[in-house]
């Protein structure tokens, strides 16, 4: 079985500070991850995707993960927050051995940026 | 741009009013999805199709159809809508459905129920 949980449900930092939205996986595979973020009343946007190649992956607008096997974790950061970053992010496993690419949704975090 | 369209945004209905809810895309791809998303949730798979085979998930509700006429469009049907209808439904696609295979998603549309 795969789950994913999302530490922290909501998460509040200051313009132009770090941004730790932190992820842990369970999987008895490799799994494939994968960080969505979705302004409000909108989609579904790709930030960025793992899926085995260099573990520190690099996404859209100064986003990135790192995947750690040993920690089973899939944590998203960003140096610097911008006031645009206010949103819900999601962190989402596909286990290696899943029939397809079906994905598997954490609860999500809502990130508030102050300014 | 290549894109996924959902029309439309916003869409009220009654209770027990039939209601479709559209979605085309430009990208070619194979295999479009259809999700509900209600408030401060995570999306939940509806149903998806490969082509024209349909695949429905176990828990979806018989309240939910869908139709895809051709490769571009995919529609969702809700036969009688209720008040627990009311949510975000997000469409999305993706080339294939092999491991990994990205999806995009389309901006939704939020069903309100009266």
């Amino acid at each position: 079985a795969q789950s994913v949980t999302q530490l922290d449900s909501h998460v509040s930092v200051s313009e132009g500070t770090p941004v730790l939205l932190r992820c842990n996986y369970s999987s008895s595979y490799s799994p494939s991850l994968f960080w969505y973020v979705q302004h409000p009343n909108k989609g579904l946007q790709l930030l960025l995707k793992y899926t085995s190649a260099a573990t520190l992956v690099k996404g859209i607008n100064g986003f990135e993960a790192e995947f750690k096997k040993s920690e089973t974790s899939f944590h998203l950061t960003k140096p610097s927050a911008h006031m645009s970053d206010a949103a819900e992010y999601f962190c989402v496993v596909i286990p290696s051995n899943n029939a397809g690419n079906m994905l598997t949704f954490g609860g999500g975090t809502r990130l508030m940026v102050k300014p | 741009d290549a894109m996924v369209i959902q029309n439309p945004r916003y869409q009220v209905t009654q209770f027990g009013k039939p209601v479709t809810l559209s979605c085309s895309q430009t990208l070619n791809h194979n295999v479009m999805y259809w999700y509900q998303q209600k408030s401060s949730q995570a999306p939940k798979l509806l149903f998806h199709y490969y082509d024209k085979d349909f695949n429905n998930e176990a828990d979806t509700p018989d309240n939910f159809q869908s139709r895809r006429p051709n490769t571009s469009f995919c529609f969702l049907d809700i036969r009688s809508p209720g008040l627990g209808d009311a949510a975000m439904y997000l469409c999305a696609t993706s080339r294939e459905t092999s491991f990994a295979d990205t999806q995009y998603f389309g901006p939704g549309t939020r069903l309100t129920v009266l």
